[in-house]
Order: C-alpha cells, then sequence, then structure tokens
C-alpha cells in the first residue's frame, strides 16, 4: 500500500512533443505529490508538486494532473526540449505520520531527440 | 544562496567498515532527511530529523544511525558495510516536517568492494 506505482519505464519524445509520465497510488492517506527531475551523477530536483485539493496545477512547461477518484497523477512536459532528456520520479507523502517520507515511483527515462 | 551540500562526493570503503556522511541543509531549514537512492530505482526514506531529534525512519538496519547537530547539519552513520550498501546517499533539507518542499543535495556515492 505503500507503492507508488510509474509508467512508462523509458520514453522517448521528439523536440517540441508533449511528454506524459503516470503515475499511481494505493494509499488514500497520501496528501502531497511532489515531481523530482533527476540527471546522471547529480540529486533529484524539485520541479512541482501538487496537493489533492486541487486537480491540475501548472508551471511554465510542466504541468501536473490530478485524478483523487482514481488516485492517479501525471506529468506533463510540453514543447520538449533535449535539455529535458533526464530521469523523472513522482512521489507521495502523508502528514498522517508526523514526519516526511517521501515514497517514490521506480523513475522515467525521458529522451528527447533534436 | 547555497543549496544543500554533502560530502564527501565519492567515497569507497571495504566490508565491514564503518562510514560517515555529512550534510549541511539549505540556511534557515531544520529539517534533514536521508535516503538511499540504488542504482536504477527510486530514493528509499532511511531518517527524518528536525530540530536534532529524530521524526521518522524507514526500514533500514541498526546498522545505519544518523544524527543533527545545533546548527542543523547531519551526519549519517553506518557501521558493518555491506556490498549491498553500494549506492547513493541523498540529503534532503526543508523548512518543516511534514509534506513540505524537500530539496535534496548531490549526494555521496558510496562503493563498498
Amino acid at each position: 500500500q505503500q507503492q507508488v506505482k510509474q509508467s512508462p519505464q523509458s520514453l522517448i519524445v521528439q523536440k517540441g512533443g508533449i511528454s506524459i509520465i503516470n503515475c499511481a497510488y494505493e494509499n488514500t492517506a497520501f496528501d502531497y505529490f511532489p515531481w523530482y527531475q533527476q540527471f546522471p551523477g547529480k540529486g533529484p530536483a524539485l520541479l512541482i508538486a501538487i496537493r489533492p485539493d486541487v486537480s491540475e496545477k501548472k508551471e511554465g512547461r510542466f504541468t501536473i494532473s490530478f485524478n483523487k477518484s482514481a488516485k492517479q497523477f501525471s506529468l506533463h512536459i510540453m514543447d520538449s526540449q533535449p535539455g529535458d532528456s533526464a530521469t523523472y520520479f513522482c512521489a507521495a507523502s502523508t502528514a498522517n505520520t508526523g514526519f516526511q517520507k517521501l515514497v517514490f515511483g521506480t523513475g522515467t527515462r525521458l529522451l528527447v531527440s533534436p | 544562496d547555497a543549496g544543500v551540500t554533502q560530502s564527501p562526493t565519492h567515497l569507497i570503503k571495504t566490508r565491514g567498515q564503518h562510514v560517515t556522511l555529512r550534510c549541511s541543509p539549505i540556511s534557515g531549514h531544520k529539517s534533514v532527511s536521508w535516503y538511499q537512492q540504488v542504482l536504477g530505482q527510486g530514493p528509499q526514506f532511511i531518517f527524518q530529523y528536525y530540530e536534532k531529534e529524530e521524526r521518522g525512519r524507514g526500514n533500514f538496519p541498526d546498522r545505519f544511525s544518523a544524527r543533527q547537530f545545533p546548527n542543523y547539519s547531519s551526519e549519517l552513520n553506518v557501521n558493518a558495510l555491506l556490498l549491498g550498501d553500494s549506492a547513493l546517499y541523498l540529503c534532503a533539507s526543508s523548512f518543516g516536517t511534514v509534506n513540505t518542499e524537500a530539496f535534496f543535495g548531490q549526494g555521496t556515492r558510496l562503493t563498498v568492494v
């Protein structure tokens, strides 16, 4: 129940296209959902995060869509660029425990072709 | 403004040895969390410390321990190293304790031989 399932495992998108990464969870207590971008040899960088009281959040070319009833959320990268080529992780946490334990998905390796 | 800093960046240790990893959080952040990231997987939660107190612990053996200092920096200690402890160890800094933006350092790459 603590898992966050992420798909696809890898994704190739042409420059200018839309990249879509999906995540699903079981634990209905999760109430915070961040997305991270990680380049090889670096730590994850926070991209954007959403809470369940909104269905969509947009920051620049990055949009999170959230479907509470389906227990799914997704990251859309508009106008994808070669510099977006990285591994993307979704994550989830709950305030119920009194501490922040981010549960990460398994990652999606995105390659944006020029 | 300095981000989260971790040291060392790379480390090679022998099985059975002990290792100490260090983390300095973003200025003003009082919470430090530690994660282990095995190659090809997402990070796994080890500990969270806030105001020098352990707030949460993940599913890791007692060989893993940590502490937080009055200046909010933190150390992760691992005893009796195993080959399976080889991973990227990440420190995350945040202002609060729950559902708050967490910012990661570049990590310490630990190789156990």
